[in-house]
């Protein structure tokens, strides 16, 4: 079985520069989770899907930061502008019932 | 003060040794997981408590409700267990359940 897949895995950009990052979760697993990972701290929920609708986003900085899961299978997240502090480990994650299982993350440098 | 509290921060272990870590939590949960993570950023899930003890291997995790306690328990430890292990907890909200995760602890085994 395929496991979650992210791109791309690095990223350098400059501060209030756009950037973009792309999951595709597990094959018919409806649930999908952006988290950002700042080094040295556990994941923390940006956003969460249950096929095309969004379940929770309370956590999401919505003055820069978007996400889409068009046709509720693929999701991309979005930082427009980016700052410092936005240096991270972008992890997708998908899950059927209980059980998450996680791409291998971006890891986004801003300069 | 963190809803998750894991223990201790960092651990180094010899081959051989029994290791134990801890997590502790202060809200009311209907499930914990413990998750591996190696560098890089690949997350695995080990194990979904919600009572009682589970054992993989040479893995074992207990929780205790009543005291919002969890422990992870690694026999005769190898390097290869090196790695970030973090526990998480599934609260409920208004928006459905959510993961919160602990900031993890960081296990390195020397040979």
């Amino acid at each position: 079985e395929a496991g979650v897949a992210q791109s791309p895995r690095y990223k350098i950009i400059e501060k209030r520069q756009s950037v973009a990052f792309w999951c595709n979760p597990i094959s018919g697993h409806a649930t999908l989770y952006w988290y950002q990972q700042i080094l040295g701290q556990g994941p923390k929920l940006l956003i969460q899907f249950q096929n095309n609708g969004v379940v929770d986003d309370s956590q999401l900085p919505k003055d820069r930061f978007s996400a889409e899961r068009l046709k509720g299978v693929d999701s991309t997240l979005k930082i427009q502008p980016a700052k410092l502090e936005d240096s991270a480990v972008y992890l997708c994650a998908s899950s059927f019932l209980e059980t998450q299982y996680f791409g291998p993350g971006t890891r986004l440098t801003v300069l | 003060k963190n809803e998750v509290e894991q223990s201790p921060q960092n651990l180094t272990a010899q081959e051989g040794e029994f290791i134990t870590i801890n997590c502790s939590y202060s809200v009311g949960i209907s499930a914990l997981h413990w998750l591996q993570q190696h560098p890089g950023g690949g997350i695995v899930s080990l194990f979904m408590l919600s009572s009682g003890k589970k054992k993989h291997g040479r893995l074992i995790a207990t929780i205790n409700i009543q005291e919002k306690h969890s422990s992870l328990h690694i026999t005769a430890s190898h390097p290869r267990d090196s790695a970030v292990y973090i526990c998480a907890v599934r609260v409920s909200g208004t928006s459905g359940s959510r993961l919160t995760f602990g900031e993890g602890t960081q296990l390195t085994v020397n040979p």
